[in-house]
C-alpha cells in the first residue's frame, strides 16, 4: 500500500511557541492530503483538508490562523500549531489519497504534540 | 450526530473467542472501509467494500457490507492478543468528498 510519513513523531515545547508538523507521501503523489486530531480513547476528528497548490479547507470550528496549512507540492503536506499552548496537547496524524476519486485514505504514523 | 455509529465502544475478550464489530448508517455509503488503529500510531487500512452483500475475507477477519449499503460488521474467529486495537470504519457517501469516521470499537484480547 501507499506510504505516508511524518515527522517528527513526538514533539515537547514550551506555551507559546509554534510547532510544524510534516507529512510526506513517500511512494504516491497526493493531490489531497488531510489533517485529524485525536484526543486520548476517542476517534479521529477531521481539522483540514490541503489541496496542492491552494488554500486549505478547514472544518467548523478549527481556527486557521491557529493551524496553519500548507500543501506546497504533491508529496509533502505541514501543519504549523502556532503560539501553542497546553490545549493544543493531540495526536495529529494526516492521510492522503494516492490519485482522485480514491477512496480510500493512507495515515501517517501521527505526532504526538505535548505543550508544557 | 455521529453519522456511524459503531457497537459497542468497548470490547474485552479471551483469547480464542470470536466477535463481531457493527458499524450502522441511516445514510447510504458508496463504500465503507474498516481501519485498525495501534496505541500511538496511526490507522492501518484493513479493507474496503463497495458492493451491496459483499463478503470479503482477510485470514481470521470477515467483513460484510449490508444490501442496502447502509451498515457493514466485522467478525473476528478466534481472536488473539495481536488483535488489540482501535476498529475504525468510515465511509464514502455518494456524491462526497469528505470520509466520514465512527467513533471506533476499542478491543482487547487478554491472553
Amino acid at each position: 500500500g501507499a506510504v505516508v510519513s511524518q515527522h517528527p513523531s513526538r514533539v515537547i515545547c514550551k506555551s507559546g511557541t509554534s510547532v510544524k508538523i510534516e507529512c510526506r507521501s513517500l511512494d504516491f503523489q497526493a493531490t489531497t492530503m488531510f489533517w485529524y486530531r485525536q484526543f486520548p480513547k476517542q476517534s479521529l476528528m477531521l481539522m483540514a483538508t490541503s489541496n496542492e497548490g491552494s488554500k486549505a479547507t478547514y472544518e467548523q470550528g478549527v481556527e486557521k490562523d491557529k493551524f496553519l496549512i500548507n500543501h506546497a507540492s504533491l508529496t509533502l503536506s505541514t501543519l504549523t500549531v502556532t503560539s501553542a499552548h497546553p490545549e493544543d496537547s493531540s495526536f495529529y496524524i494526516c492521510s492522503a489519497r494516492d490519485r482522485k476519486g480514491a477512496r480510500e485514505q493512507f495515515f501517517g504514523p501521527g505526532t504526538r504534540l505535548t505543550v508544557l | 450526530t455521529q453519522l456511524l455509529e459503531q457497537s459497542p465502544q468497548f470490547l474485552s475478550i479471551q483469547e480464542g473467542e470470536n466477535l463481531t464489530v457493527y458499524c450502522n448508517s441511516s445514510s447510504v455509503f458508496s463504500s465503507l472501509q474498516w481501519y485498525r488503529q495501534e496505541p500511538g500510531e496511526g490507522p492501518v487500512l484493513l479493507v474496503t467494500v463497495v458492493t451491496g452483500g459483499e463478503v470479503k475475507k482477510l485470514k481470521r477477519l470477515t467483513f460484510q457490507f449490508g444490501d442496502a449499503r447502509k451498515d457493514s460488521s466485522l467478525h473476528i474467529t478466534a481472536a488473539q492478543p495481536g488483535d488489540t486495537g482501535l476498529y475504525l470504519c468510515a465511509g464514502g457517501r455518494t456524491g462526497g468528498f469528505k470520509t466520514i469516521f465512527g467513533a471506533g470499537t476499542r478491543l482487547f484480547v487478554k491472553a
